[in-house]
């Protein structure tokens, strides 16, 4: 069974549309994460909800707007997409931090996003 | 000074060697630290958390030395399946409070036979 999925796996598109990317956790976690993975493979948070509220929003274009419809999911939509949104995107999820940072973060596989 | 710093490799090294990476990170307020490997077009995952006695976990052993801010990584009798990049990651988080992990831009090993 998929801990953290993610679809699509691979995306390519046009600079200027818009598009989503969809995140999903069956590990009962109360927090989960956008990464954006650049061509220098510089991995950086980009976003963090814990149970459907939003709790870490990194210097990112307002283009990216992530939406939790519950803590199961977490979706990423973009809009007017531009060549340097190209990177790999990766949701995580982590569970309730018993000790100060000690918890484990379990990444999905990724969505390729490509733009032309 | 980034917030995490790391050798970027490539090291290669053959099979049965003993290799170390080296971390370092700027925030003297990070609580946690771990090392996280990911393989070629693969998501990250834990490798192992790093605890201020060090630990160890079969071939992998991981220091931290918060005076110098600095982490550890050695593997030994490396393998080919140990070919990766190995991430070094910080996590600034308070008590209670989910803080967000800081990733270096990793060490990138190469086992040959």
């Amino acid at each position: 069974d998929t801990a953290v999925s993610q679809t699509p796996k691979y995306l390519v598109t046009q600079m200027g549309n818009d598009k989503s990317i969809k995140c999903e956790q069956n590990l009962g976690h109360d927090t989960m994460y956008w990464y954006k993975q650049d061509s220098k493979k510089f991995l950086k948070i980009m976003f963090s909800y814990n149970n459907k509220e939003l709790i870490i929003n990194e210097t990112v274009p307002n283009r990216f707007s992530p939406k939790s419809p519950d803590k199961a999911h977490l979706n990423l939509h973009i809009n007017s997409l531009e060549l340097g949104d190209s990177a790999v995107y990766f949701c995580a999820s982590s569970p309730p931090m018993l000790v100060a940072g000690s918890n484990e973060q379990f990444f999905g596989p990724g969505t390729r996003l490509t733009v032309l | 000074r980034k917030e995490v710093e790391q050798d970027p490799g490539p090291f290669n090294v053959p099979e049965g060697a003993t290799v170390a990476f080296n971390c370092t990170y700027s925030n003297s307020a990070s609580q946690s630290f771990f090392w996280y490997r990911q393989d070629c077009r693969k998501e990250p995952k834990l490798l192992m958390s790093v605890y201020s006695s060090g630990n160890e976990d079969g071939r992998f052993t991981a220091q931290l030395n918060r005076a110098s801010q600095y982490i550890s990584l050695l593997i030994r009798d490396s393998k080919l399946s140990d070919s990766a990049t190995y991430l070094c990651v910080v996590n600034s988080a308070r008590w209670g409070s989910q803080g967000n992990l800081i990733f270096g831009k990793g060490t990138k090993l190469s086992v040959k036979p």
